[in-house]
């Protein structure tokens, strides 16, 4: 166990619905990092929080939103889903400072169906 | 734009061999390269380099990084079946986000 939670572990959902993908950070773990891997892609960075503020932005797509809670935990909320949105969505934690390396949860697979 | 690539982008080998895994980058801010194993999910870190010439090492594995050519390599000596998996190849640029190659896809055969 890692420490970095993420639920659900799997999600099967129709085209044009909407989805919260939930992700608590290791206990200490100021700032939290969405990633998406689709199959055979690497890992494509889409957000990052830092104490409920965003940090930086990737390639997130408009239909995307994450924020991040008081309590740190964070949410990735995807809506009007496509065929191409099915992919691991990874969530990472990492303390303040510099940190060695994220640490990741174990990922929430979503098909779109 | 950041950029990480790796190579090859998947090998088989057999136990007992040895393989070297490539890296190179091309990133405007570098603070550092990171290597990550990948198996059935969530990847896990191997090693963080930051400074040219100075091997990393973990048992069977190591590391090293170039930064006036912009690479690194991965080793993994007397390869076994539990070192199947993808390796990844990440670049900290300076904390806004870890840019990731593709990785490289292991698969070791008994």
């Amino acid at each position: 166990d890692s420490g970095v939670t993420q639920t659900p572990k799997h999600l099967i959902t129709a085209t044009g619905q909407r989805v919260t993908l939930r992700c608590s950070p290791r206990s200490g773990d100021l700032s939290v990092y969405w990633y998406q891997q689709s199959l055979d892609q690497g890992l494509q960075f889409l957000i990052q929080y830092y104490n409920g503020e965003e940090r930086a932005k990737g390639n997130i797509l408009e239909r995307f939103s994450a924020q991040q809670f008081p309590d740190l935990h964070s949410e990735l909320n995807l809506s009007s889903l496509e065929l191409g949105d099915s992919a691991l969505y990874f969530c990472a934690s990492s303390g303040t400072g510099y940190s060695y390396g994220y640490t990741f949860g174990s990922g929430t697979r979503l098909t779109v169906v | 734009e950041d950029k990480v690539v790796q190579s090859p982008l998947s090998l088989v080998v057999h136990e007992g061999d040895t393989v070297t895994l490539n890296c190179s980058y091309e990133v405007t801010n570098f603070r550092s390269l990171l290597w990550y194993k990948q198996e059935k999910k969530a990847p896990t870190f191997l090693f963080m380099l930051t400074s040219s010439g100075i091997e990393k090492k973990s048992g069977r594995l190591s590391s090293i990084l170039d930064k006036k050519e912009l690479f690194s390599i991965l080793n993994i000596t007397a390869t076994q079946t539990g070192d199947s998996a993808v390796y990844l190849c990440a670049v900290d640029n300076y904390g806004q986000n870890f840019v990731f190659g593709p990785g490289t896809r292991l698969s070791v055969l008994p």
